[in-house]
């Protein structure tokens, strides 16, 4: 069966400091990727999606950018973390043409 | 844990009572429709999905239903129980066939009264 993880599980971080948050997904091949940040009280906003190595489209200009070194590896990072990039990051994978989504545990960020 | 959905509207319901949580949609040209339930600290967990062609389907405990011609979107939760207090939401594809993109609601957050 299929698992998605993702680390750390939560982060404390200065402004200005750099970002790097990692998801990796086990038992399927070529997943499409996804990152989504949540904000207390909202719903989920599409922050980048991924449907092959190195192919990264983004959907929020931000500070924030996305790689896909391997197939099952999607990295969220930043070079200086703002007050507003805190948050509850997910990450997600689809197979192929489905819609149906599947969410990590999600990474609680904080920038200080 | 995260604290997601501070202000969401909140529908309470008492053990073993059925829940309806609804959802309105906006973009006629959306032909998926999913549910998530989502607790505290925890990402979302896919609950039921729905096609356009149809108007109905129904999971373990659990019933969507999907009204068209008002665009608005339905789960019902049969003998609610302690274990479904979560924040639920809706989504759907807009038509997407490109990305395979979801467009998330604001959710709505289940109490279950013991």
């Amino acid at each position: 069966s299929q698992t998605i993880h993702q680390w750390p599980a939560t982060l404390v971080q200065p402004v200005g400091s750099p970002l790097s948050l990692e998801c990796t997904v086990e038992g399927t091949s070529n997943p499409n990727l996804y990152w989504y940040r949540q904000a207390a009280g909202r719903g989920l906003q599409l922050l980048f999606y991924s449907v092959g190595i190195g192919q990264i489209s983004s959907e929020v200009p931000q500070n924030l950018s996305a790689s896909r070194p391997q197939d099952r590896q999607f990295i969220l990072s930043s070079k200086k973390l703002l007050l507003s990039d805190s948050g509850f990051y997910l990450c997600a994978w689809s197979v192929g043409f489905e819609y149906a989504q599947y969410f990590g545990p999600g990474t609680r960020l904080t920038v200080t | 844990g995260e604290s997601v959905g501070l202000h969401l509207p909140t529908l309470s319901v008492q053990e073993g009572d059925n829940s309806i949580i609804n959802c309105a949609y906006s973009n006629s040209a959306s032909d998926y429709f999913i549910w998530y339930k989502q607790e505290s600290g925890k990402g979302p967990q896919f609950i039921i999905d729905i096609r356009s062609n149809m108007d109905k389907r129904q999971g373990q405990r659990v019933t969507v239903l999907l009204n068209k011609t008002v665009k608005h979107l339905s789960l019902q939760i049969a003998a609610t129980q302690p274990g479904d207090s979560a924040v639920y939401f809706c989504a759907e594809n807009k038509g997407d066939t490109g990305r395979r993109a979801l467009t998330f609601g604001s959710g709505t957050r289940l109490q279950v009264q013991p």
